[in-house]
Formats: C-alpha cells, sequence, structure tokens
C-alpha cells in the first residue's frame, strides 16, 4: 500500500463521542487526502491537504475535520460521531499537484452505535 | 462537481471472455482518468490510466479508451482470469485540479 499506514484499522464507537483516524505514510509525498466508501457511493472525498498546515474541504466534510502538523501524518476528526458516519474511510497520497496518481492505505473501518 | 457514472454496477463473466466497463463524466476540463482495482478487505490500487492527450492505453489484458468529445472512457479486460474478480472505479479529475471523482464502482466476478 505504497508506504501508507492507518490507525486503528477497526473501530466501534457510541454516537456522540469523538474520535480520531490517523494516516501514516513514509513517501514523504506533500498531498493527503480522506476518503469515505459506501455502497453505491464510490469513494466521496472528505478533506485534503497539499502541505503541512494547509488543508480545504472535499465534498463531504460536514461533521468532520483534518489537522496536519507534519508531513507524514494526516488526522481525521469527527468531532461527535453520528450514525451516519459509519463507512470505510481511505486515506490516500499523491507527489504532486495535477494529474498525479493517487496511492491508497488499507482503510479503517468505522461503526457507530 | 464533477459527476462520474458507471456502469454496469456488477458484472459477471465467463473465464477467459472479455469483461467492459463503462463511465461519463460532466466537466468538459476533467484531463486525467484513472482505474482503480479493489480486492475485499483492500485499498483500490491503480491499474491504468489515461490522459486527455491519448486516445487509448494499453498494458497487457487490460486497456482504457477515451472520447473526450463524447465525455466518457472505458476499461477493457481481456482473457479474464478468476484473480480479476474485484470491484473496479473509475474517477475524472475535477477540472485541471489534483482531485479525483469517483465512479460507484462495478464488481466483477470471473466464473470458472
Amino acid at each position: 500500500d505504497a508506504g501508507i499506514t492507518q490507525s486503528p484499522r477497526h473501530k466501534v464507537t457510541e454516537t456522540g463521542t469523538p474520535v480520531t483516524l490517523r494516516c501514516h505514510q513514509t513517501e514523504n509525498h506533500r498531498y493527503m487526502y480522506w476518503y469515505r466508501q459506501d455502497p453505491g457511493h464510490g469513494l466521496r472525498l472528505i478533506h485534503y491537504s497539499y502541505g503541512v498546515k494547509d488543508t480545504d474541504k472535499g465534498e463531504v466534510s460536514d461533521g468532520y475535520s483534518v489537522s496536519r502538523s507534519k508531513t507524514e501524518d494526516f488526522l481525521l476528526t469527527l468531532e461527535s460521531a453520528t450514525s451516519s458516519q459509519t463507512s470505510v474511510y481511505f486515506c490516500a497520497i499523491s507527489e504532486s499537484p495535477l494529474q498525479e496518481t493517487q496511492y491508497f492505505g488499507p482503510g479503517t473501518r468505522l461503526l457507530v452505535l | 462537481g464533477e459527476n462520474v457514472e458507471q456502469h454496469p454496477s456488477t458484472l459477471s463473466v465467463q473465464e477467459g471472455d472479455s469483461a467492459v466497463i463503462k463511465c461519463t463524466y460532466s466537466d468538459s476540463a476533467s484531463n486525467y482518468f484513472p482505474w482503480y482495482k479493489q480486492e475485499l478487505g483492500k485499498g483500490p490500487q491503480l491499474i491504468i490510466d489515461i490522459r486527455s492527450n491519448v486516445g487509448e492505453k494499453k498494458d497487457q489484458r487490460i486497456a482504457v479508451t477515451l472520447n473526450k468529445t463524447a465525455k466518457h472512457f472505458s476499461l477493457h479486460i481481456t482473457e479474464t482470469q478468476p484473480e480479476d474478480s474485484a470491484v473496479y472505479f473509475c474517477a475524472a479529475s475535477i477540472g485541471g485540479d489534483y482531485k479525483l471523482s469517483f465512479g460507484a464502482g462495478t464488481t466483477v466476478t470471473v466464473r470458472a
């Protein structure tokens, strides 16, 4: 998975609790992305980062925040988890902007009860 | 934003036959079109991509065609094998940006 790890790989939590997912890369790529995958929707972009401390919203960003204090780590936080955020979350990285391949991590399966 | 439609949602083929998956996109500024394969429990893996300055690209049993005028692109897998069974996603760049918009996926089953 191109030097990308995600933690935890599985998590069960309760509605209303905060949750943080971590993406760690060893490729020194500048761009990092968080997606969620749901049946019938493919992969939808939540947030992305184009450098340390530089982040922006994707198409489904409500209820999520991100932080990137180091090149290698990109954190996704669910401020107050809801059942609609039950999903599989994937981190991806790319080396440079414009038409460059995105490499995906192994995913985190999150269940919000 | 970009809207990518992918068809069919499921595809069952006999081993040795060909499989074709089609995608359409809406943004005429899209210029990068990757295809990903996802096996159960794993993250998507890039299998082939095409840029807007070419109409076709081939890599062994896999080929992709692009028709920019009609805004559609297709994945062709020839001589299918059981290990080709997976979910396949198409994607299109959002304008000239580095973000991608994904299709909903096609579950391909190769029958032995």
